[in-house]
């Protein structure tokens, strides 16, 4: 357990909707980052915000969009769903920012759209 | 484009067998390095990683990786495989020229340790 939680865990929701992901990072991080997971595209990194600022993009959809709250967890919203946005959405967290800081991640949501 | 490499997309052994995953990297500049797994049905963990110094890194599960600039590669090792390896094993880099901490992936190798 690597003390980030995510929910849901699995979530099926058909396309055009609008989904809602959550995640805590561990007590005392302020770094939280969002990875996408998918067959084709391999793990990529979406986001990253740290202490409520948004801090780095990748590659991240319009569709998609991100924050974090004063209590430090984070939402990742994705709209307008397309078959190809199932994928393992993957939250995780360091307790700074800086390279030398480990990202200890979360279980993961699996999104299935149909 | 600049990348993370991994060349075995899945890998097959026996218990006792040794193991050795290759990994490269396309960035020019100073990159810190690391190898994570993932078992069936777990979250990411990570098993080492390089950011200066010796250039043979030590890590969890009797795990070990060299990193040989000249060469822009990692490759993991493990002189011995057991059962419980079994999992998805990624290189990943953050390239320290960008000011920020996102992690690159590699694609991934499933390793199958057979008993």
């Amino acid at each position: 357990d690597s003390g980030v939680t995510q929910t849901p865990k699995h979530l099926i929701t058909a396309t055009g909707q609008r989904v809602t992901l959550r995640c805590s990072p561990r007590s005392g991080d302020l770094s939280v980052y969002w990875y996408q997971q998918s067959l084709d595209q391999g793990l990529q990194f979406l986001i990253q915000y740290y202490n409520g600022e948004e801090r780095a993009k990748g590659n991240i959809l319009e569709r998609f969009s991100a924050q974090q709250f004063p209590d430090l967890h984070s939402e990742l919203n994705l709209s307008s769903l397309e078959l190809g946005d199932s994928a393992l959405y993957f939250c995780a967290s360091s307790v700074a920012v800086g390279h030398q800081y480990e990202q200890y991640f979360g279980p993961g949501t699996r999104l299935t759209v149909t | 484009a600049q990348s993370v490499s991994q060349h075995n997309h899945h890998v097959i052994l026996s218990e006792a067998a040794s193991l050795e995953l290759g990994c490269n990297y396309s960035y020019g500049g100073t990159v810190n390095l690391f190898w994570y797994v993932q078992y069936p049905g777990q979250h990411l963990q990570l098993l080492l990683k390089y950011f200066s110094g010796d250039p043979l890194v030590k890590g969890i599960k009797g795990f070990e990786a060299e990193f040989i600039k000249s060469k822009f590669s990692f490759n993991l090792r493990k002189p011995s495989v057991q059962w419980s390896d079994t999992a998805e094993y990624f290189c990943a880099v953050i390239p320290l020229n960008t000011g920020f901490q996102k992690l690159v992936f590699g694609t991934g190798t499933r390793l199958l340790v057979s008993p």
